[in-house]
């Protein structure tokens, strides 16, 4: 079965970098888009970045854009999201999604991240 | 401000009928398909419809979709408290060299 796996959110000074994971599994990974949204606490979603199955294409959120990078490794099944420069706005629950909008769609359970000083 | 509008709060009794709105521009929803998902609290979205009016296997028939210019519907029948969630539009939207993918703000559904 699909199975997403998000990994390394924790707490971060502003100003400061972490890089997100998603491991995936149960599905040709190089062959689908792959999505990161994140949701504020109480808050409503928001689209992150977008990926092409061969990594071709990038497209960032204005929110983000400069700051952040997707990225993906086919050979190893694994999305990644570096984020630079953090801020308080950026704290979040961030989800990996497979394919969103679409019958194909898949997310994982989510990894917070906390800006704080 | 999220790109597409949806009432924040929506309620009906138990076995009645509720109707939530999205409402976009010719940018997103008037020439794109619309997908719309449930969210229980603590837990990831779920996709309830895709393009437009399709249901992935295992949503039941008292969801539905529609969309008619720029704006689209989602309809849910035989209310149950099961239901009570977060219920978000989504779509892309080309107005910008990128593809972006927006949301609306999410409405909130109460089963009183």
């Amino acid at each position: 079965q699909v199975q997403l796996v998000e990994s390394g959110g924790g707490v971060v000074q502003p100003g400061g970098s972490l890089r997100l994971s998603c491991a995936a599994s149960g599905f040709t990974f190089s062959s689908y888009g792959m999505h990161w949204v994140r949701q504020a606490p109480g808050k409503g979603l928001e689209w992150v970045a977008f990926i092409r199955y061969d990594g071709s294409n990038k497209y960032y959120a204005d929110s983000v854009k400069g700051r952040f990078t997707i990225s993906r490794d086919n050979s190893k099944n694994t999305l990644y999201l570096q984020m630079n420069s953090l801020r308080a706005e950026d704290t979040a629950v961030y989800y990996c999604a497979k394919d969103i909008l679409t019958v194909r769609d898949y997310w994982g359970q989510g990894t917070l991240v906390t800006v704080s000083s | 401000q999220s790109v597409l509008t949806q009432p924040p709060s929506v309620s009906a009794a138990p076995g009645q009928k509720v109707t939530i709105s999205c409402s976009g521009s010719s940018s997103n929803i008037g020439n794109n398909y619309v997908s719309w998902y449930q969210q229980l609290p603590g837990t990831a979205p779920k996709l309830l419809i895709y393009e437009n009016n399709k249901r992935p296997s295992g949503i039941p028939d008292r969801f539905s979709g529609s969309k008619s210019g720029t704006s689209a519907t989602l309809g849910i029948t035989g209310l149950q408290t099961g239901d009570e969630a977060d219920y978000y539009c989504g779509t892309w939207d080309s107005s910008l060299s990128d593809g972006h993918v927006v949301f609306g703000g999410g409405t909130k559904l109460t089963v009183l």
